[in-house]
């Protein structure tokens, strides 16, 4: 069964780095998400993306994020210059269509010292 | 910002017993799904139903979803201690997840 892969499992860095964060989506899948899970808290939406530009996007994502489709399959979130509060689990998602069942990725442990 | 809120927030129940849980929506929707997560990883889709559809079976899951009043039930019969998990409702209008249930199936 196809399914969504991240990495890394885990990425620890320090405060005011920039970090990517990779996806692969399904592969006919048309639309992409972002979501963060910060420990003990609920799973949150930021972004998401189709046809190559942002669709719609939360209030987090602010303008420290940026999303990216480099090429035909990988899906990015680049955080610019982290904050503590950045520590979470960044989670991605893919549809074959808008807000239809989501296919949700393992999980990207972001860990700011 | 709109977004499923589900109900209980926790729920302990002996194997076997069933589980219903309950999601509220705030706005008109095309459609609301069911998720559950295990502790720290991804998030499952469960069930997907329709505005059009009243009732949605899949294995021991019944899923009900009431227009009218901007609600939906997750129903798991005979539960397994393997359901311990929380899980959480969303809607097409922006995917938003609440708090979640916390669901505890005692062996």
């Amino acid at each position: 069964e196809p399914e969504v892969t991240q990495t890394p499992s885990h990425q620890v860095t320090q405060m005011g780095q920039e970090v990517i964060l990779r996806c692969v989506p399904i592969s006919n899948h048309l639309y992409f998400y972002w979501y963060r899970q910060i420990l003990g808290q609920k799973v949150e939406f930021l972004v998401s993306f189709y046809n190559n530009e942002i669709s719609e996007k939360s209030e987090i994502f602010d303008d420290q994020f940026s999303v990216e489709r480099p090429d035909g399959s990988n899906f990015t979130l680049k955080i610019r210059s982290t904050k503590l509060e950045d520590s979470a689990m960044y989670f991605c998602a893919s549809s074959e269509a808008r807000w239809d069942e989501q296919f949700f990725g393992p999980g990207t442990r972001l860990t700011v010292l | 910002s709109q977004q499923g809120e589900e109900d209980p927030q926790a729920l302990s129940i002996q194997e076997g017993e069933n589980a219903t849980m309950n999601c509220s929506y705030k706005t008109s929707i095309n459609n609301l799904q069911w998720y559950r997560q295990n502790s720290g990883r991804g998030l499952v889709h469960l069930i997907l139903i329709r505005s059009n559809e009243r009732e949605k079976h899949s294995g021991r899951l019944r899923v009900t979803l009431d227009t009218s009043k901007k609600s939906s039930s997750l129903l798991i019969t005979a539960s397994r201690a393997a359901d311990t998990a929380s899980y959480f409702c969303a809607t097409d209008a922006d995917m938003r997840f609440g708090a979640g249930t916390r669901l505890t199936v005692k062996p």
